[in-house]
């Protein structure tokens, strides 16, 4: 059973820091891998999908390596802002007995203060 | 394009009553997924759909909940009868391209409490 373990569960850090949020899970047989972004009473917001032979996808301050056979990704945040306080939430995609499954962490709540 | 569509946003019931929640996919997305977050458990996926066919239903916790996807467009999820340890946010994602490759994009969810 796959299971997916983020590090650390909560962070805080002052605005401007360049952080690195840590996802692992524990079987590599993945098709994908996706940062998921949410805000308290919201839904998650898809932010960067790193197919299984990919070993990066960036998207303005945000890069996401992807490590499979180590099962491992990072997250890495530049220059932080206070709007980037949110939950981040990592999650996998394998295939189970001819099913797509989605296996989620529990996110990292991350706050940035001014 | 308007994003996965949940409605009611929030739900308060009382115990036994029926409750019903909807779900607009994606134009295009072929995979409808129902998931349930709660502080304790995190995001749970309850059922998904391919094709309007449903292809998992194992996290469906009880005979109670139901789910069906008359067509492309509309996903329902039934909670009959309703009880406390249902309260929740229960959310719908569709699925962007490939069923094992694609992209999962989420509606805002519906909070559910239940009395």
């Amino acid at each position: 059973k796959q299971e997916v373990t983020q590090i650390p569960a909560a962070l805080s850090v002052p605005e401007g820091e360049n952080l690195v949020l840590n996802c692992s899970f524990t079987d590599s047989a993945i098709y994908n891998l996706q940062w998921f972004r949410q805000d308290p009473g919201k839904g998650l917001t898809s932010l960067l999908l790193i197919q299984s032979s990919q070993r990066e996808q960036t998207s303005g301050r945000l890069n996401a390596s992807l490590d499979k056979s180590s099962g491992r990704s990072t997250l890495y945040i530049a220059a932080s802002q206070p709007g980037d306080s949110a939950t981040y939430l990592c999650a996998v995609r394998r295939e189970d007995s001819g099913y797509s499954t989605l296996t989620f962490g529990k996110g990292t709540m991350l706050l940035v203060s001014p | 394009d308007a994003g996965v569509i949940q409605s009611p946003r929030h739900e308060v019931t009382e115990m036994g009553q029926e409750v019903t929640l909807r779900c607009k996919p994606i134009s295009g997305h072929n995979s409808l997924f129902w998931y349930r977050q709660t502080m304790m458990r995190g995001l749970e996926l309850l059922i998904y759909f391919n094709n309007n066919v449903p292809i998992d239903d194992s996290g469906m916790p009880e005979d109670r909940f139901s789910a069906k996807m008359p067509n492309a467009s509309f996903s329902t999820l039934k909670i009959q009868p309703s009880e406390p340890r249902d309260s929740a946010v229960y959310f719908c994602a569709s699925n962007g391209g490939g069923l094992f490759t694609g992209e999962l994009f989420f509606g805002e969810g519906s909070r559910l409490t239940v009395l």
